[in-house]
């Protein structure tokens, strides 16, 4: 994988569903992985950083898992609220420079 | 509060004419960075900044050009060269030049070329 490849481009949940998304990225010269959400109006904010393989990260009901070996990471919300309904984004960083690169987002919609 | 600010928030433009977006940040951070947003695609990196009088192209710099004369500031002009100037630009910063620092967003700038 040469880009940051996210999937699926957009979903739509009903109130009280679980969901997950993934975000593939280059494995070679892994640095960190961060995810954003960014809801409409509003600028991106910073959900986690991820650094080492087999990191687990939790915020709530939102949490995310890593695997640096395949170049892959999967951000999972349990019991999604409307509230949660926002573009979803994954953000490469490699070789230890600070160029993040961005996947092009999971766009989630809770329906009440 | 600490944050970023651009400017303007909306800006009409004439084919062949220079514009300039303003980035200032009040947090210290050492890096900054700007996007641009299409519809449909993700943030597409144009230039990044690890350091003042530094800075390196991203993959979509052509038709851009940025300058980093002070820490809380790093402007972006879109030059008559860049042919799909339209476009949602966004300006972000870090900490310090590591991965383990996230990025912070000002509140973007859309541009319009008429």
């Amino acid at each position: 994988i040469l880009n940051v490849e996210q999937s699926p481009q957009s979903l739509h949940v009903q109130e009280g569903d679980s969901t997950n998304f993934t975000c593939s990225f280059p494995s070679s010269n892994f640095y960190a992985l961060h995810w954003y959400r960014w809801e409409t109006a509003k600028s991106p904010e910073a959900l986690f950083v991820m650094t080492l393989n087999g990191d687990e990260k939790k915020k709530g009901r939102i949490s995310a898992t890593l695997n640096t070996k395949e170049g892959y990471s999967y951000l999972y919300i349990k019991g999604s609220q409307p509230e949660d309904s926002a573009t979803y984004l994954c953000a490469s960083l490699v070789g230890g420079y600070q160029k993040v690169t961005f996947g092009t987002g999971t766009k989630l919609q809770v329906i009440p | 509060d600490g944050g970023i600010t651009q400017s303007p928030k909306y800006l009409f433009r004439k084919e062949g004419q220079n514009v300039t977006l303003s980035c200032e940040q009040n947090l210290n951070h050492d890096a900054m960075y700007w996007y641009r947003q299409d519809p449909g695609q993700g943030l597409r990196l144009i230039y990044y900044s690890q350091i003042v009088n530094d800075f390196q192209k991203g993959d979509i710099a052509e038709g851009y050009s940025v300058s980093r004369e002070k820490k809380e500031s790093f402007p972006l002009t879109v030059t008559s060269a860049q042919k799909n100037p339209t476009a949602f630009y966004l300006c972000a910063s870090s900490a310090t030049a590591s991965g383990a620092n996230v990025l912070t967003f000002g509140a973007g700038s859309r541009l319009t070329v008429l």
